[in-house]
């Protein structure tokens, strides 16, 4: 149990296009997600917090009108990187946790996002 | 600020025991988590200590001390695929919301 998986797994676009990634918890109902941006051989950094029917929380130094993310359920999340340029280039992976006593997050695949 | 400090890279042999500490500084802390990640994969869960003392789960054990702010995961009879990077984080309230370290890279030699 407690899967998640993202959508798509890689994608290449140009620079000036838009690109939403979607995170979806397939066999529970997850009351947060978690977005975050990794470059190669570094760290999870953790880019927003999303509550289903509310506004994400985003951390410092995040553009909130760049990365927009929506939480329409608590099965769904999105995130849209807008006018994408090249330094957006980076693997995002998105997390979520579920109702109850659990002391993990569940981890998606991940997207791998170039921008040409 | 926030600031997990961990080695960035360990090497050991197959069958032997590493430990991979951790420091941390938060405004926040609920408990500790330790995560592994293959090249290209996505993190997955390996403990969590919320309370001091010593947590065993297969060959891999994790050990909490609040009063130090320090941690580390102790893996133990090394295999190949235990070749991974390893990240502590910080879980830093009650929404699971977690910050994570720099990463060890663990490169397991035959």
């Amino acid at each position: 149990g407690a899967v998640v998986s993202q959508h798509p797994s890689r994608v290449i676009c140009k620079s000036g296009t838009s690109v939403k990634i979607e995170c979806r918890s397939l066999d529970f109902q997850a009351t947060t997600m978690f977005w975050y941006r990794q470059f190669p051989k570094q760290s999870l950094m953790l880019m927003a917090t999303s509550n289903e029917g509310s506004k994400a929380t985003y951390e410092q130094g995040v553009e909130k009108d760049k990365f927009l993310i929506n939480h329409a359920s608590l099965t769904l999340s999105t995130l849209t990187v807008t006018s994408a340029h090249p330094e957006d280039s980076s693997f995002y992976i998105c997390s979520a946790s579920a109702r109850g006593d659990y002391n993990e997050q569940f981890f998606g695949p991940g997207t791998r996002l170039t921008v040409l | 600020g926030q600031s997990l400090e961990q080695p960035s890279e360990v090497t050991a042999v197959e069958g032997a025991i590493v430990q991979i500490n951790c420091t941390y500084q938060t405004s926040g802390f609920y408990g500790l988590s330790w995560y592994q990640q293959h090249d290209g994969g996505a993190p997955t869960f390996l403990s969590y200590n919320a309370l001091d003392g010593l947590e065993e789960t297969g060959r891999f054990s994790s050990f909490l001390s609040r009063s130090d702010s320090y941690g580390y995961l102790l893996l133990q009879e090394l295999q190949m695929k235990d070749s991974a990077s390893y990240f502590c984080a910080v879980r830093m309230d009650s929404s699971y919301k977690l910050i994570f370290g720099s990463g060890t890279r663990l490169l397991v030699r035959p």
